[in-house]
């Protein structure tokens, strides 16, 4: 069975501090992880990661992939109030699925002030 | 149940036909969202059920689309008139509901072909 699984399910920091949420996955024919950021509504695209141990870049937001443990992490430093959400992690993978696409349950992020 | 199921998990459907996508939540989670993911986009929002609130509709694209919540459980969205730019996997969440408690859980989705 397919299956993602995020941890912590959830954190509260305080403002300043760096986080580091991780996200661990047993699938077959792994294609790709995806990260989200979950406010409101819908989730918002992070960062797609393919390759083991390229480090993927937005402002204070990082993320690596190691295919050999099979897992990742997303690092958030000098964390905001603005960073408070639900972080989902995603994998594609072929077979299973009407897209093979498999949700962690995500990891609820508060930053207070 | 132990997941969130979705029904069919296919569907390949002739444009102009209509529709009907089935979420089962996980027993007791009152909170309940359609998504769409469409090839390379990110995730859609289409509709959201709380409990007995009123729906957030607010995401549905166009009168074509339509969900209901029987009894608090089974959801089905239906799409009318297909279109091809309807063609897109079509995701369910659930959740419990409970302030604080945001473990969604996802179903495997319904892959939707408008030919």
């Amino acid at each position: 069975e397919d299956k993602v699984v995020q941890s912590p399910l959830s954190l509260v920091v305080h403002e300043g501090d760096t986080v580091t949420l991780n996200c661990s996955y047993e699938v077959t024919n792994f294609r790709s992880l995806l990260w989200y950021k979950q406010e409101k509504k819908a989730p918002t695209f992070l960062f797609m990661l393919t390759s083991s141990g390229i480090e993927k870049k937005s402002g204070r937001l990082s993320s690596i992939l190691d295919k050999k443990e099979l897992f990742s992490i997303l690092n958030i430093t000098a964390t905001q109030t603005g960073d408070s959400a639900v972080y989902l992690c995603a994998v594609l993978h072929s077979g299973g699925g009407a897209d093979g696409l498999t949700f962690g349950k995500g990891t609820h992020l508060i930053i207070q002030p | 149940g132990a997941g969130v199921s979705q029904s069919p998990s296919n569907k390949v459907t002739e444009k102009g036909k209509d529709v009907e996508l089935r979420c089962d939540p996980i027993s007791g989670h009152t909170a309940l969202y359609w998504y769409r993911q469409s090839l390379g986009q990110g995730l859609e929002f289409l509709i959201y059920f709380q409990g007995n609130s009123a729906p957030d509709k607010s995401g549905l694209p166009s009168d074509r689309f339509s969900a209901e919540r029987t009894g608090g459980s089974v959801s089905t969205l239906t799409i009318q008139r297909t279109q091809q730019e309807d063609s897109a996997v079509y995701l369910c969440a659930s959740r419990t509901g409970i302030a604080n408690n945001y473990g969604y859980t996802f179903g495997s989705g319904t892959r939707l072909t408008v030919v």
